[in-house]
């Protein structure tokens, strides 16, 4: 168990709706990731928060948005959804968010659109 | 930006068979980090190499980090089914860019 927790496990839902995925970190760490994981691909970094503000923006869409709430927890939110956007969505987090700290990962969360 | 590419994507290699993944940066890293992802899991921390020619050992797996620090290698000694799954690597960078991975399947 790495401590990071997300959910739900499991999303379905339809075309052109709104989700919202939840992440919280490791106790005590301040900095949150989120990648996305299409269907035997990488990882594609999206965003980074830490300590509530965003530090660094990777490939993420504009539908897609992220916060990082003062109790460390973040959330991903998608909208307008396409089938595309079915995929594996992780968080992971580290104390500080430096480039040289391991990131602990969440189970992710597998979102299907249909 | 920072590209890191994974060669091979899929390894296929019978159990007991030696394996080798390669891990190559565009540009100059100051640290790689290795992870494993067991089929239907969440990437897991392997190692972190840092300086430059460093090699370190996890048992049957080697890591090694070139000495242009531009590039890394993990190699899996006589693999076994406990090592199946996908390997990536990720250079230093703000967005933690995460090579392909390379997905080995040991067959019995």
């Amino acid at each position: 168990d790495s401590g990071v927790t997300q959910t739900p496990k499991h999303l379905i839902t339809a075309t052109g709706q709104r989700v919202t995925l939840r992440c919280s970190p490791r106790s005590g760490d301040l900095s949150v990731y989120w990648y996305q994981q299409s269907l035997d691909q990488g990882l594609q970094f999206l965003i980074q928060y830490y300590n509530g503000e965003e530090r660094a923006k990777g490939n993420i869409l504009e539908r897609f948005s992220a916060q990082q709430f003062p109790d460390l927890h973040s959330e991903l939110n998608l909208s307008s959804l396409e089938l595309g956007d079915s995929a594996l969505y992780f968080c992971a987090s580290s104390p500080t968010g430096t480039t040289n700290e391991k990131l602990f990962f969440g189970s992710g969360t597998q979102l299907s659109v249909l | 930006g920072q590209q890191v590419m994974q060669i091979p994507q899929y390894q296929h290699v019978q159990e007991g068979e030696d394996f080798t993944t390669y891990c190559n940066s565009s540009t100059t890293l100051s640290n790689i980090q290795w992870y494993k992802q067991r089929p239907g899991g969440h990437p897991v921390f392997l190692i972190q190499l840092v300086k430059s020619g460093e090699v370190k050992k996890q048992k049957r797996l080697t890591f090694q980090f070139g000495e242009a620090k531009k590039n890394s290698s993990l190699h899996i000694t006589a693999t076994q089914t406990t090592d199946v799954g996908t390997y990536f690597c990720t250079g230093s960078a703000r967005q933690l860019t995460f090579g392909s991975g390379t997905q080995l399947t040991v067959l019995p």
